[in-house]
Order: structure tokens, then sequence, then C-alpha cells
């Protein structure tokens, strides 16, 4: 079973509309991570966001962390079509002695011109 | 920009037939990762990597997948035989520590017949 969820599995929106995905994790984390996915492409580092902290920003993105409801958010605000991609959040989970990286199934963002 | 390479790009091979993945890491990335992608299972960890010993290969089908990291420059995926439930896109991700996001190459999109 997968690690971290994200929610929800598609989202469509506008150009200039904000975008907000979820992800929720089953065990305690060393920090997460989103990356983005364009179609055919490899997975491109967004942001990492360790487990003392709680919120993060880089550019038009804003990264949310709640490690008491294991759950994190990712904001794009002001949304382009090149934003357009599925986005992934990944939890480093403790396995013997290493941390694990473990990815969710991800969220299909669309954004409309 | 650093970059992660595989080769190669596409692969379409026969049932039965080995085939061998090849990734180059970034240049001081100690962590390299072997994934699997398919819209069934989503990014499945295969292999981990650090400083070339391996840490956790437990997802890997252990009777006809092995990877290996020859040198710091070279890291490998092996099917052998292949089958066609192996077709999938695999990707190599390199990067240094856990803190610090990885990179991800383009991947190679498997295809067994």
């Amino acid at each position: 079973s997968q690690q971290g969820e994200e929610d929800p599995q598609a989202l469509s929106i506008q150009e200039g509309e904000n975008a907000t995905m979820n992800c929720s994790y089953k065990t305690s984390i060393n920090n997460l991570q989103w990356y983005r996915q364009n179609s055919g492409r490899g997975l491109v580092h967004l942001i990492l966001i360790r487990s003392n902290e709680r919120e993060k920003h880089s550019g038009r993105l804003r990264v949310t962390l709640d490690t008491s409801k294991k759950s994190s958010s990712l904001l794009i605000t002001a949304s382009r079509a090149a934003d357009t991609a599925s986005y992934f959040c990944a939890t480093d989970v403790a396995s013997g002695g290493s941390y694990i990286p473990t990815f969710g199934r991800g969220t299909s963002l669309i954004v409309h011109p | 920009d650093a970059r992660v390479t595989q080769t190669p790009r596409d692969k379409v091979t026969e049932m039965g037939q080995e085939v061998t993945m090849r990734c180059q890491p970034i240049l001081g990335h100690n962590t390299v990762f072997w994934y699997r992608q398919t819209m069934m299972q989503g990014l499945e960890l295969l292999a981990y990597f650090r400083n070339r010993a391996p840490l956790d290969d437990s997802g890997m089908p252990k009777d006809r997948f092995s990877a290996e990291m020859p040198d710091a420059t070279l890291a490998t995926l092996k099917i052998q035989p292949s089958e066609p439930r192996d077709s999938a896109v695999y990707f190599c991700a390199s990067g240094y520590g856990t803190g610090n996001g990885y990179t991800f190459g383009s991947g190679t999109r498997l295809t067994v017949v």
C-alpha cells in the first residue's frame, strides 16, 4: 500500500486560479517532498519540508505540513497553463537505518488557458 | 544544469530476453534509486544505493531483477528473463543525503512483447 496518498486524483482549473493539492500519509516521516511530472518526463523536485517545519514557500508554491494530522498541502497560486502536470508527494520513511522515499499516486492538474 | 542520464530512452524487447538499463547519477551524489512507474501501481521503489552499497531492494523481484553500481558513475538495472508484466517506465534518481531532494532521469520506457 502507498505511504502517501494525494487528493484529489484530478483537478481542473482556469488560468489565474489557485490550485490546492493534499497529501496524507500513515507513519512518521523525516521530511516530505513535492514533485512535478510533465507527461512523458521524469519527476522534478519542487520543494522539501522537514518534519519540524510547518510552512514553506518557493515562488508561487506554498507547502504546509501538519504532523499531528499526518497531512501536507501544496498550493499553487495564480496558476498558469504551464503548471499542467501531475504532482506527487514523497515521504522519507525510516526503514532499517535508512530513509526510504515513497511516493503517492499523484494529483493530475489541468490548467485551462 | 547537472542531470541524471538514463539509457536507453526506449526499449522494445521480446519476452524472455535480457534487458539492461543504465543510469549515470549526478557527480557527487551518494544516493541512487531505481523506481518503476505504471498506471496501475504508480511509482514503486525497486532498489536504493548509498555510497554504492545496496540498502534496500525489497521492492525488486529477486528471481529476475538485479541492480548494481559497479562504480560511482554507473548504476544498472537488469531484467533476465523479461516478461510482459515488466512493461513500465523505469526511473533512476540520485541525491545527496536525505534532506535535499532527488534528481530524476528522463526514464527508460520498456515494452516487453
